[in-house]
């Protein structure tokens, strides 16, 4: 099992360009997640999606959009990058437990730049 | 709306001393509570979780957390650190009122020192 991969795991982009960051997981699960990291504030999700097709939005959604056309992928996607996008992007993929608990596995990151 | 604080951004140690954490979650309903670790260029682990029961919960690596219902507080014990546990540390909740979201803290760096 490989877990949760991502790709890439670093990047450089330039303010204006676009990029897609793929997400995978072999883990059968349901859910998946976006979230960025920054010094001091810990992760805030982007956006998430509970199944295959169904994608919402997170606490800092501005910016990016995602699809989730197979149960296995979760993409994100800048469409015109800016600095203020820079951080250390991680996925993440869970599934639905009993009552509200819900134990996410994580991926290793991917650490953007945007010059 | 959920969300956390963890009191100290910055911690240092040396070798064997005791480690306490802190974390507090503001929302009034049932919650999970986590805490993660990230060891330097690695992605997240967990460390432990809670979410019924007993409210002194155990994880890896000696790590431990109490859950304090009346403090809205779940903070990290381990009674005696070693090198290895130099890391950052993430509190986090979740509740089914959030859709099963998790809300994470800011983050605790912990250093070390041999």
């Amino acid at each position: 099992n490989a877990g949760v991969t991502q790709t890439p795991k670093f990047r450089v982009l330039k303010t204006g360009q676009s990029m897609t960051l793929l997400c995978a997981q072999d883990m059968n699960h349901e859910y998946m997640y976006w979230y960025r990291q920054d010094p001091g504030m810990g992760l805030r999700l982007i956006h998430y999606s509970v199944g295959e097709g169904t994608t919402a939005k997170g606490e800092v959604p501005d910016g990016y959009n995602v699809s989730r056309l197979k149960k296995q992928n979760f993409l994100l996607g800048l469409e015109s990058a800016a600095p203020s996008q820079t951080s250390v992007y991680f996925c993440a993929s869970s599934s639905p437990g009993q009552g509200s608990y819900n134990e996410q596995f994580f991926g290793p990151g991917t650490r953007l730049t945007v010059l | 709306a959920q969300s956390v604080s963890q009191h100290n951004h910055h911690v240092i140690l040396s070798e064997a001393a005791s480690l306490e954490l802190g974390c507090n979650y503001s929302y009034g309903g049932t919650v999970n509570l986590f805490w993660y670790v990230q060891y330097p260029g690695q992605h997240l682990q967990l460390l432990l979780k809670y979410f019924s029961g007993d409210p002194l919960v155990k994880g890896i690596k000696g790590f431990e957390a109490e859950f304090i219902k009346s403090k809205f507080s779940f903070n990290l014990r381990k009674p005696s650190v070693q090198w290895s546990d130099t890391a950052e540390y993430f509190c986090a909740v979740s509740s089914k009122a959030a859709g099963n979201k998790l809300t994470f803290g800011g983050g605790t760096r912990v250093l070390v020192k041999p």
